[in-house]
């Protein structure tokens, strides 16, 4: 059982760049986050979706969009790297009801620099 | 909107001291809180929650937190640290009615040998 994974771990771009990041779950969950950490910040919440087909915008959504086409996967794209996107990126993953349900289950994190 | 405030940045405290890290938030509502620890070179993991049963949660290696409504608190405690608890703290909050978790700022501990 993989539970989250997160891919690539880590990536060098230069700005203007576009790319994309996979967070996969093999849990079955309903819900899928997309945070980033920064120094003396915390997580910050980017987008969100609580089932395939949707998605919603969290605190800092600004510069990346998301799309779940598949229940097990969360993509975040990134359509012009900019330096202010230079961070850690974690993906989370929430069951959304039963036994568990609210409890984040992350993935390992996808260190992204911006040159 | 929820949010949540974590009263210090980095504590360092010597092996068998106690720890006490402050939590505090705001939701207009019944909540579900959390504590997530990531230990260094590690995932994020959860480490206590609190889901409106007994306000004194217990969680993994020696972890408490009390839940104080009146005070909109969640403080997470340990009687007597150890030098493996070195980590990152986070306390976290989530509205019954909210679809997402919100994250305080985060608390580095440092416990020395």
């Amino acid at each position: 059982n993989a539970g989250v994974t997160q891919t690539p771990k880590f990536r060098v771009l230069k700005t203007g760049q576009s790319m994309t990041l996979l967070c996969a779950q093999d849990m079955n969950h309903e819900y899928m986050y997309w945070y980033r950490q920064d120094p003396g910040m915390g997580l910050r919440l980017i987008h969100y979706s609580v089932g395939e087909g949707t998605t919603a915008k969290g605190e800092v959504p600004d510069g990346y969009n998301v799309s779940r086409l598949k229940k097990q996967n969360f993509l975040l794209g990134l359509e012009s790297a900019a330096p202010s996107q230079t961070s850690v990126y974690f993906c989370a993953s929430d069951p959304g009801t039963g036994d568990g349900a609210n409890v984040l289950t992350f993935g390992a994190g996808s260190r992204l620099t911006v040159l | 909107a929820q949010s949540v405030s974590q009263h210090n940045h980095h504590v360092i405290l010597s092996e068998a001291a106690s720890l006490e890290l402050g939590c505090n938030y705001s939701y207009g509502g019944t909540v579900n809180l959390f504590w997530y620890v990531q230990y260094p070179g590690q995932h994020l993991q959860l480490l206590l929650k609190y889901f409106s049963e007994d306000p004194l949660v217990k969680g993994i290696k020696g972890f408490e937190a009390e839940f104080i409504k009146s005070k909109f608190s969640f403080n997470l405690r340990k009687p007597s640290v150890q030098w493996s608890d070195t980590a990152e703290y986070f306390c976290a909050v989530k509205g019954t009615n909210a679809g997402k978790s919100t994250f305080g700022d985060g608390t580095t501990l440092t416990v020395k040998p």
